[in-house]
């Protein structure tokens, strides 16, 4: 058990859809990750966010976008959902220091674009 | 997105033998993890590595930071069943304004026959 939890399990929504997907992480990190994992393939970085701000972005196009909130919860919002879209999105939650800067993760949401 | 070069993509060995994959990078990291992911799961942290040429051991888990700071390799030894699923490497920069972001292998797959 890491105490990083995320909803929903699972969700299916339609090519052009919004979806937001909620992650809640171990009390007191400051910082929240999040990946998308295609299947077969290792999870690639979307973005970061740190005390609240955005941190750092992978190779994602701007519909994809988060919010971090005080009480350690966090989401991930997706607008005009592709197919492509499809994959298992984790979050990650560690607090940033200097030098040690473990990730622990959650279960993930599997979300399926029709 | 970037990825690193993890082999082999898939094992299939017999309960009791020991087991070696290892990840390469054309970029340096300072800091190495080995995660391990079950079906439906996201991926647990085994072993990070925090210093080139250190070699750190969790149980029957021992796991190489590269001296060259680009490959770092993972043992199992006396493999049991439960050792079962898919074991990624993830490179990670930390300190002086990296985000610490993972940047995952392809993953190897594990198959332990009793």
């Amino acid at each position: 058990e890491t105490g990083v939890t995320q909803s929903p399990t699972h969700l299916i929504k339609t090519r052009g859809q919004q979806v937001t997907l909620r992650c809640s992480s171990q009390s007191g990190h400051n910082t929240v990750s999040w990946y998308q994992q295609a299947l077969g393939q290792g999870p690639q970085f979307i973005f970061q966010y740190y005390r609240e701000e955005e941190n750092g972005r992978g190779n994602f196009p701007p519909r994809f976008s988060g919010l971090q909130f005080p009480n350690y919860s966090s989401e991930l919002n997706v607008n005009a959902l592709e197919l492509d879209d499809s994959a298992l999105y984790l979050c990650a939650s560690t607090f940033l220091s200097g030098s040690v800067n473990e990730q622990f993760f959650g279960p993930g949401t599997r979300l399926t674009v029709l | 997105g970037q990825q690193l070069n993890q082999s082999p993509q898939s094992m299939f060995i017999q309960e009791g033998e020991d087991v070696s994959m290892n990840c390469t990078s054309s970029s340096i990291f300072n800091t190495w993890l080995w995660y391990k992911q079950d079906p439906g799961e996201g991926p647990v942290l085994l072993i990070a590595l925090y210093k080139a040429g250190e070699l750190t051991s969790n149980g029957r888990l021992t796991a190489q930071f590269g001296i060259t700071r680009k490959d770092s390799f993972l043992n199992i030894s006396a493999s049991i069943p439960s050792d079962v699923g898919i074991y990624f490497c993830a490179g990670q920069l930390v300190g002086s304004g990296n985000t610490g972001k993972l940047i995952f292998g392809q993953g190897t797959t594990l198959q332990v026959k009793p």
